[in-house]
């Protein structure tokens, strides 16, 4: 079974508002975690990744944090906009595969 | 979508009748995988391989069939015996199987439909 799950199916935000995505995984051995985007009707897309020796790592506008002792994962997005909009899945490398979680949906509206 | 591509984005098939999806990349990744998604779900794993002729079941490997002859091409069967087929299937593929940086490319997907 999965081993990474979110905390919420959805997320409904304002626009310009920031984001926060949340997702909990159970492998206290996983070592290197990626957020996937997956906009309506096509595949997912990586947006940031961060490694277990890491607790926080910025993109543009993303940022992941690692909280390692209590197994959660977070993605902020800072001044959501409208193309934010879509199912945001976090994975974690367990050995040599990738567990996906069941996605949240963000909606942006304007 | 990264240079793979999945053939065709919709495709419709009877009861009973096998059906293969494409996968094709043109990064020069040794590892391709098939994932399952289904409405509201993550991903699930279908299959994955690591190396040209070499491949291993995933999470829900039954009912489905796989060939690795080429490097660029990971065709999936949905065979009859897969009891519940429709969903949308993405191909990924990557660089290497394990380690971190592993960042996997997903094709565009294609949503199959059992009528």
């Amino acid at each position: 079974g999965e081993s990474v799950g979110l905390h919420l199916p959805t997320l409904s935000v304002q626009e310009g508002d920031n984001s926060i995505i949340n997702c909990a995984y159970s492998n206290s051995a996983s070592d290197y975690f990626i957020w996937y985007k997956q906009e309506s009707g096509k595949g997912p897309q990586f947006i940031i990744d961060i490694r277990s020796n890491m607790d926080k790592r910025q993109g543009q506008r993303v940022t992941v944090l690692l909280n390692k002792t209590v197994k959660h994962l977070s993605l902020q997005i800072a001044a959501t906009q409208p193309g934010d909009s879509a199912v945001y899945f976090c994975a974690e490398l367990a050995g040599t595969a990738l567990i996906f979680g069941k996605g949240t949906t963000l909606s942006v509206s304007s | 979508d990264g240079g793979i591509t999945q053939s065709p984005k919709y495709l419709f098939r009877k009861e009973g009748q096998n059906v293969t999806l494409s996968c094709e990349q043109n990064l020069n990744h040794d590892a391709m995988y098939w994932y399952r998604q289904d409405p509201g779900q993550g991903l699930r794993l279908i299959y994955y391989s690591q190396i040209v002729n070499d491949f291993q079941k995933g999470d829900i490997a039954e009912g489905y069939s796989v060939s690795r002859e080429k490097k660029e091409s990971f065709p999936l069967t949905v065979t009859s015996a897969q009891k519940n087929p429709t969903a949308f299937y993405l191909c990924a593929s990557s660089r290497a199987l394990a380690g971190p940086r592993n960042e996997q490319f997903f094709g565009p997907g294609t949503r199959l439909t059992v009528l």
